[in-house]
């Protein structure tokens, strides 16, 4: 079964340019996750999606982050304009219905660092 | 005072040692909690889920304290290749991480 894809992988961007990233989930997973991991820190969720529809946006900076899920499979990830302090790693999760007890499949998540 | 806090280690022990990494929660109507395992540069990848009643898987066991919002990891007979940053995390609507406690297995 293939995984969680994610690209790019790495980008190295100055600030106050915009960046995209790209998901694609588990075949059939419903639920996709972005999450904001800055080094020695963990994950932090940024925004969750059923099917194509926001469950939960309440962390992600609005005044810069966008995302979408369109069709209810692929997912976009934007920062416009990009700060110093974005530089992360950007991981995409998926998972069959919403993780209570279900488990969250990781991609090998991009790796941003913002000049 | 962080959602879910962790002792950032790191922990350097040799081969064959047991290790214990602890954990608490702020949240109490968290409703599900889980051990992830990260190596080095590396997607997280759920290790095991945490069960009140206490559950073990190998060499591995994890355990509940739901009145004292606390939860544990040990990790017996450590094996170089246990080395890596585990995280504890929280489900209450959505997943809360902690910071990850640093593990070093050395020969």
């Amino acid at each position: 079964e293939a995984g969680v894809a994610q690209s790019p992988r790495y980008k190295i961007i100055e600030k106050r340019q915009s960046v995209a990233f790209w998901c694609n989930p588990i075949s059939g997973h419903a639920t996709l996750y972005w999450y904001q991991q800055i080094l020695g820190q963990g994950p932090k969720l940024l925004i969750q999606f059923q099917n194509n529809g926001v469950v939960d946006d309440s962390q992600l900076p609005k005044d810069r982050f966008s995302a979408e899920r369109l069709k209810g499979v692929d997912s976009t990830l934007k920062i416009q304009p990009a700060k110093l302090e974005d530089s992360a790693v950007y991981l995409c999760a998926s998972s069959l219905v919403p993780a209570a007890r279900e488990t969250q499949y990781f991609g090998p998540g991009t790796r941003l660092l913002v000049l | 005072r962080k959602e879910v806090e962790q002792d950032p280690g790191p922990f350097n022990v040799p081969e064959g040692a047991t290790v214990a990494f602890n954990c608490t929660y702020s949240n109490s109507a968290s409703q599900s909690f889980f051990w992830y395992r990260q190596d080095c540069r590396k997607e997280p990848k759920l290790l095991m889920s945490v069960y009140s009643s206490g559950n073990e898987d190998g060499r591995f066991t994890a355990q509940l304290n739901r009145a004292s919002q606390y939860i544990s990891l040990l990790i017996r007979d450590s094996k170089l290749s246990d080395s890596a940053t585990y995280l504890c995390v929280v489900y209450n609507n959505d997943m809360r991480f902690g910071a990850g406690t640093r593990l070093t297995v050395k020969p």
